[in-house]
């Protein structure tokens, strides 16, 4: 069954930029038909779809955060990450990995999630 | 962007009962949206894709309709375990907005 589980740091200073990563278990992340995403949530501002990434590296951000969010894709170890820079008190969140098959876009496997919180 | 509006924010009801939860979308977008389930301090689950096709996991009491900009989900017979938050989600193009959500409650 296929399992996914972010990672990084829950604690990130104002300015600075979060990086997470999600691990893929119990399949392959080199999948043709499928996308990797970011999505957030907050209580303000529900969930928030961040972007996706292919495993041969092509992209798709949400044009509200494409000039902060760079993601990358390590087949090799079945990863894929997220980085936000110039991170404020606002990308204070539970950021979940999630899986979407190409032509559906709905998001057929999520991670537990991780909060994230900016704080000086 | 595509934006969709969430009706009910919340919902207060009883075991047994019959609820609506109703999303609208800023424009058309046919039947390309999604319902998940989501229980406190866990992720969202898919519960219904492509506006009325049920997930291979979801009970049948859970069913979705409608096309274009404005669809519902209905819960037939509320079972103490549907006590969540219920997002929509548009499939039709990036990037793929959500719902504000509906907590529904046990009155």
């Amino acid at each position: 069954q296929l399992q996914l589980q972010e990672s990084g740091p829950g604690l990130v200073k104002p300015s600075e930029t979060l990086s997470l990563t999600c691990t893929v278990s119990g399949g392959s992340i080199s999948s043709n038909d499928h996308y990797w995403d970011w999505i957030r949530q907050t209580p303000g501002r529900g969930l928030e779809w961040i972007g996706n990434i292919h495993y041969t590296g092509r992209t798709n951000y949400s044009p509200s955060l494409k000039s902060r969010a760079t993601m990358s894709v390590d087949t090799s170890k079945n990863q894929f990450s997220l980085r936000l820079s110039s991170v404020t008190a606002a990308d204070t969140a539970v950021y979940y990995c999630a899986r979407h098959r190409g032509r559906d876009n709905w998001f057929d496997t999520w991670g537990r999630g991780t909060l994230v919180t900016v704080s000086s | 962007d595509i934006q969709m509006t969430q009706s009910p924010s919340s919902l207060s009801a009883s075991v047994g009962d019959r609820v609506t939860i109703t999303c609208r979308a800023s424009q058309s977008i046919g039947n390309s949206i999604s319902w998940y389930q989501q229980r406190p301090g866990k992720a969202p689950n898919i519960l219904i894709y492509s506006a009325y096709t049920l997930q291979s996991a979801a009970p049948s009491r859970f069913s979705g309709s409608g096309s274009g900009t404005d669809f519902t989900l209905t819960i037939s017979r509320l079972q103490p375990e549907d006590f969540a938050t219920y997002h929509c989600q548009q499939t039709y193009s990036p990037p793929y907005i959500f719902g504000q959500g509906t907590k529904l409650e046990i009155k």
